[in-house]
């Protein structure tokens, strides 16, 4: 069972509202991401972070920040939502780069009105 | 850029039967394959993976081929089962930063 929380796991808001999405992890890995997932199914890479004050986006454009003050913690942010949010949002940690293995949370579902 | 095609999007196979998943990567240098399992309402899962130096891998029902000279991989899972359902993706490292390039998925549906 990987040691991994995502909050809130659903969450439905209207146009114009800041939120905050939860990601902590407890195993003491350097590498977090944050994916999202269409209900398409395929996941796109949208942040990802290698160890403290370090952030990069992903593949995938988003109007979401993130920020990595604390080892075990990885909160992205929307300044204003969407209807365009509305999404799947999966954070996922990892040791190192040569064990590659991710760790997912159960997933964070942002629904925009 | 870098690709992984996953074939295909949907397979329904009988309890009992196998099914096979394969992919497709387009880079000629990447180094690690690993498959994930997502099962409804959860985040995926490893199940298996597979490096770049080695030919074939089996846990148990599931098996992971790779062939090099063809860029593809594919996923075997024999003697399928109920919880066998669930979408799969597969993926390929292409650089020393282990960053993924995710396959598009495949749902996998066991018939009773």
């Amino acid at each position: 069972e990987a040691d991994i929380y995502q909050t809130p796991r659903y969450l439905v808001i209207g146009t114009g509202k800041k939120i905050t999405l939860e990601c902590s992890q407890t195993m003491g890995h350097d590498k977090m991401y944050w994916y999202q997932q269409d209900p398409g199914m395929e996941l796109h890479l949208i942040h990802y972070s290698y160890g403290v004050n370090s952030t990069e986006k992903g593949d995938l454009s988003s109007e979401s920040t993130v920020s990595r003050i604390r080892t075990e913690h990885f909160p992205l942010t929307l300044e204003s939502a969407r209807p365009s949010h509305t999404s799947q949002y999966l954070c996922a940690s990892s040791e190192g780069a040569h064990t590659g293995e991710l760790f997912f949370g159960e997933g964070s579902r942002l629904t925009v009105l | 850029g870098e690709n992984v095609e996953q074939h295909p999007s949907t397979l329904s196979v009988q309890e009992g039967d196998s099914a096979v998943i394969k992919c497709t990567y387009s880079d000629s240098a990447p180094n690690y394959f690993p498959w994930y399992k997502q099962e409804l309402g959860k985040g995926p899962q490893l199940i298996i993976d597979i490096r770049s130096n080695v030919g074939e891998k089996k846990d148990q029902r599931i098996a992971v081929t790779l062939n090099k000279t063809a860029k593809h991989f594919s996923l075997h899972i024999t003697e399928t089962q109920p919880e066998d359902s669930a979408v799969y993706f597969c993926a390929a490292s292409m650089d020393s930063n282990y960053q993924l390039i995710w396959g598009a998925g495949t749902k996998l549906i066991i018939k009773p």
